[in-house]
């Protein structure tokens, strides 16, 4: 079935340095992405998104990459803080055309930041 | 606090009984989503309304689930005779349609607990 994963559960990260996280997905239709962030015992919250006719979207201090050749997404985080420490899921929305609105999450990475 | 809002934050209860969950959505939002969460997975969803109308459901949700949004606003996730696997976090979510000037974007409340013993 349709499905979006992840590639590394877990990601250390020294305060300071850069993050990426990266995301496979599988459905070429899809025509939006969205990463969140989770943090312990909270709901998701929205980070930054991507439409499918884009490569590349830039937000503050993250950068959201689009290969759809691959079918492939990342987040990266510049100069990571240790309020970056929380669970990245990237979640996949189909074309409204499709007629459902459900996104699709992929499992999930949890990024360590390292003081 | 305008977010969406969940009640209660956490439901500790017997396996068997049944249990109701509250969401409480972005006022002006008229879409309405549940996804149940299990420890170190991504959300699952589970059912969508637009205004009252329950537009979509999940296979995975069962006939002891039932979701309601009556007038259009909160919505209630009620677990009949609960079992052992029903333990996860059940998240809302809701947005604004684009057609009432909304985007794609579901805002998500903190959740509700359950722990089935």
């Amino acid at each position: 079935g349709e499905s979006v994963g992840l590639h590394l559960p877990t990601l250390s990260v020294q305060e300071g340095d850069n993050s990426i996280i990266n995301c496979a997905y599988s459905n070429s239709a899809s025509d939006y992405f969205i990463w969140y962030k989770q943090e312990s015992g909270k709901g998701p919250q929205f980070i930054i998104d991507i439409r499918s006719n884009m490569d590349k979207r830039q937000g503050q201090r993250v950068t959201v990459l689009l290969n759809k050749t691959v079918k492939h997404l990342s987040l990266q985080i510049a100069a990571t803080q240790p309020g970056d420490s929380a669970v990245y899921f990237c979640a996949e929305i189909p074309r409204p055309t499709s007629g459902t609105y459900k996104y699709i999450f992929g499992t999930g990475t949890r990024l360590k930041v390292l003081a | 606090d305008t977010g969406v809002s969940q009640d209660p934050r956490h439901k500790i209860t017997k396996r068997g009984q049944n249990v109701t969950f509250r969401c409480d959505p972005i006022s002006e939002h008229n879409r309405l989503y549940w996804y149940r969460q299990t420890l170190g997975q991504g959300p699952e969803f589970l059912t969508y309304f637009q205004n009252e109308a329950q537009l979509e459901k999940s296979r995975l949700l069962s006939d002891r689930f039932s979701a309601e949004r009556p007038k259009g606003s909160f919505s209630t996730l009620e677990i009949q005779r609960t079992e052992q696997g029903d333990s996860a976090m059940y998240l809302c979510a809701s947005s604004l349609s684009a057609l009432a000037g909304g985007g794609n974007e579901q805002f998500f409340g903190p959740g509700t607990r359950l722990t089935v013993l």
